[in-house]
């Protein structure tokens, strides 16, 4: 069974950069796992934020950025804001099967 | 304006078959390259992808779920029903559907609002 791994839980204080990564249990992720990335907030459904790596959906703000680092699939967030206190999901394409991967938490602090 | 919305009980016994409608209005189930999935959320817990049907019919399903899930469309009526048999307490979740385009590399751009069940006798 294939398994997405992110980071359970980040803290970032506010106005910093973090990066949240996305590791597959099948190897290095490529730009062929179309990586997409997720935001939820509590009681909400999750809101797209990128797709195909990089590319960003027309509501998403410019502080997110999408790319692939070490082998990974990665979200950087630049110059945080409090409202991005959320969970985060990426989503991997396995052909024509999908996996989430567990989530991080990322505090703002 | 995309929207789509999913409907169904809110509690199923165990073994039982659950059966979600998501309807949806700003697209077209006919139109080339859309698609509609389904995602699950156990409380608590992280998203879990179950299936995806496409504008011709196309269907992929979760491969730890795909005995018990079926996917099918009717775009007269802008709904996609998904069927899950044999219910659990695990299958307590959150179910969402959402929508897909080719066009975004099949992303699950937008959402609906999640419908929650709970499975218990």
């Amino acid at each position: 069974q294939t398994v997405v791994t992110q980071e359970p839980s980040l803290t970032v204080s506010p106005g910093g950069t973090v990066t949240l990564t996305c590791a597959s249990s099948t190897g290095a992720v490529t730009s062929g796992y179309y990586p997409n990335w997720f935001q939820q907030k509590p009681g909400q459904a999750p809101r797209a934020l990128i797709y195909s790596t990089s590319n960003k959906h027309s509501w998403t703000p410019a502080r997110f950025s999408g790319s692939l680092l070490g082998g990974k699939a990665a979200l950087t967030l630049s110059g945080v804001q409090p409202e991005d206190e959320a969970e985060y999901y990426c989503l991997l394409y396995y052909g024509g099967a999908r996996v989430f991967g567990g989530g991080t938490k990322l505090t703002v602090l | 304006q995309i929207t789509l919305k999913e409907s169904g009980p809110t509690l199923v016994k165990p073994t039982q078959t659950l059966t979600l409608t998501c309807t949806f209005s700003g697209f077209s189930l006919s139109t080339s390259g859309v698609g509609v999935g389904w995602i699950r959320q156990p409380p608590g817990k992280a998203l879990e992808w179950l299936a995806l049907i496409y504008w011709d019919d196309d269907k992929r399903y979760s491969p730890s779920l795909k005995s018990r899930l079926t996917i099918t469309k009717d775009t007269s009526k802008n709904q996609v029903v998904l069927t899950m048999t044999n219910m659990d307490p695990v299958d307590t979740a959150t179910y969402y559907c959402a929508h897909s385009d080719y066009a975004y590399y099949d992303a699950f751009d937008i959402w609906g609002q999640g419908t929650m069940v709970t499975v218990s006798s």
